[in-house]
């Protein structure tokens, strides 16, 4: 069982808007504002989106955004295109004890 | 260009002992933090340990606290993870990751990741 909960699956059209939740407690997500979160394509290494919460590395598409309300984080990608197609995981600080942790995962699906 | 390349891995018994290194390249790999983050196969992204850009602050997940140790050697640019005591829940493929920072555990994110490698826990 993973520290952080996403949902295993979302889906949407081209063009479309989704959002993908991150809950934690108020150990991790709730207490620090360094969540990341990453996209994977099959076989390939994970890449990071969004880091700090909202901030995007460079070379990474502003239709990707981050955001975190309480115990929450949420990744939203809209103009949803056929590429973004991919396996995305949140991260969060734990504290010194525990340091990082993932979420299970979120398979997004381009319809 | 920014590169890590893992090598070592394998195929190990239970309770034995691999070291597996990342080598650097296109960054000043001494000024950085350094992570190992694992993936079982058809699992999600677990991470593994952490060390500060000079190797004194060190850090673990608790499933590997104990038996795995993290290390560095800046003037090769190399990270290295030994990893003992290893059993079935160790078969993963092995990642290094760039932390943006130079002390964290990857925690404010981690920007350039290898292609990973393979270590099986099998007898």
């Amino acid at each position: 069982q993973s520290a952080l909960t996403q949902p295993a699956s979302v889906s949407g059209s081209p063009g479309q808007s989704i959002t993908i939740s991150c809950i934690g407690t108020s150990s991790d997500v709730g207490s620090y504002n360094l969540v990341s979160w990453y996209q994977q394509h099959p076989g390939k290494a994970p890449k990071l989106m969004i880091y700090e919460v909202s901030e995007r590395p460079s070379g990474v598409s502003d239709r990707f955004s981050g955001s975190k309300s309480g115990n929450t984080a949420s990744l939203t990608i809209s103009g949803l295109q056929a590429e973004d197609e991919a396996d995305y995981y949140c991260c969060s600080y734990a504290g010194s004890s525990t340091s990082v942790v993932f979420g299970g995962g979120t398979k997004l699906t381009v319809l | 260009e920014v590169q890590l390349l893992e090598s070592g891995g394998g195929l190990v018994q239970p309770g034995g002992s691999l070291r597996i290194s990342c080598a650097a390249s296109g960054f000043t790999f001494s000024s950085y933090a350094m992570s190992w983050v694992r993936q079982a196969p058809g699992k999600g992204l677990e991470w593994v340990s952490g060390i500060g850009r000079s190797g004194v602050n060190t850090y673990y997940a608790g499933s590997v606290k104990g038996r795995f140790t993290v290390s560095r050697d800046n003037s090769k640019n190399t990270l290295y993870l030994q990893m003992n005591s290893l059993s079935a829940e160790d078969t993963a493929a092995y990642y290094c990751a760039k932390g943006r920072d130079s002390e964290s555990s990857g925690s404010y994110g981690m920007d350039v990741w290898g292609h990973g490698t393979t270590v099986t826990v099998s007898s």
